[in-house]
């Protein structure tokens, strides 16, 4: 079974700019996560959909964060414009069903913004 | 709210010495309460959970944690560490019977030494 998938691994902008990561999540998996984690820190939820409807997002910046996911099944996860402090690990994760199933969490995409 | 503090950021250890990552909890509800497991470049993998029953959780691979509520504890242990376990632990806690999200703590280095 292929794990959940995360693209690109690394990305190196300039503040202000935008820059948008995917996630492909386990072939059957209904829900999906967005968490951010900062070095020396752990994991934060940004963002939980169930299918392609959105039922936690009380943590994502929303004036300058913004996720989708079409369809039930591909995820983006956008920022414009990017702070310094956004530099982080971003996590997207997946699970059969709701939080009491367990979650299957991707590699990562390393965002450092200069 | 629920809140996690793992004491130590880093523990050095020696091969085939025995290993404790600490970990308490605030909560003001009942809990469940997870260890996961990130090893370099790769996602985070769900080592054990306590979600009932038995105090005393097992993993596979020889760690085991025990649910101490009276000291909002859940210590991770093991009696002989391997090379192979250098990898960073996370101690998670959701509260029981709700949608409500995982909070992580910041997380422990193990680094087994030769």
């Amino acid at each position: 079974e292929a794990g959940v998938a995360q693209s690109p691994r690394y990305k190196i902008i300039e503040k202000r700019q935008s820059v948008a990561f995917w996630c492909n999540p386990i072939s059957g998996h209904a829900t999906l996560y967005w968490y951010q984690q900062i070095l020396g820190q752990g994991p934060k939820l940004l963002i939980q959909f169930q299918n392609n409807g959105v039922v936690d997002d009380s943590q994502l910046p929303k004036d300058r964060f913004s996720a989708e996911r079409l369809k039930g099944v591909d995820s983006t996860l956008k920022i414009q414009p990017a702070k310094l402090e956004d530099s982080a690990v971003y996590l997207c994760a997946s699970s059969y069903g709701g939080v009491q199933y367990e979650q299957y969490f991707g590699p990562g995409t390393r965002l450092t913004v200069t | 709210a629920q809140s996690v503090t793992q004491l130590d950021s880093q523990v050095p250890v020696f091969e085939e010495a025995p290993v404790e990552l600490r970990c308490n909890y605030s909560s003001s509800v009942s809990v469940y309460l997870f260890w996961y497991v990130q090893y370099p470049n790769q996602g985070l993998q769900l080592l054990l959970k306590y979600l009932s029953g038995s105090t005393l959780v097992e993993s596979i691979n020889g760690f085991e944690a025990e649910f101490n509520k009276s000291q909002t504890s859940f210590h991770l242990r093991k009696p002989s560490v391997h090379i192979s376990d250098t990898a960073e632990y996370f101690c998670a806690v959701r509260a029981s019977g709700s949608a409500r999200q995982l909070t992580f703590g910041s997380g422990t280095q193990l680094t087994v030494l030769p």
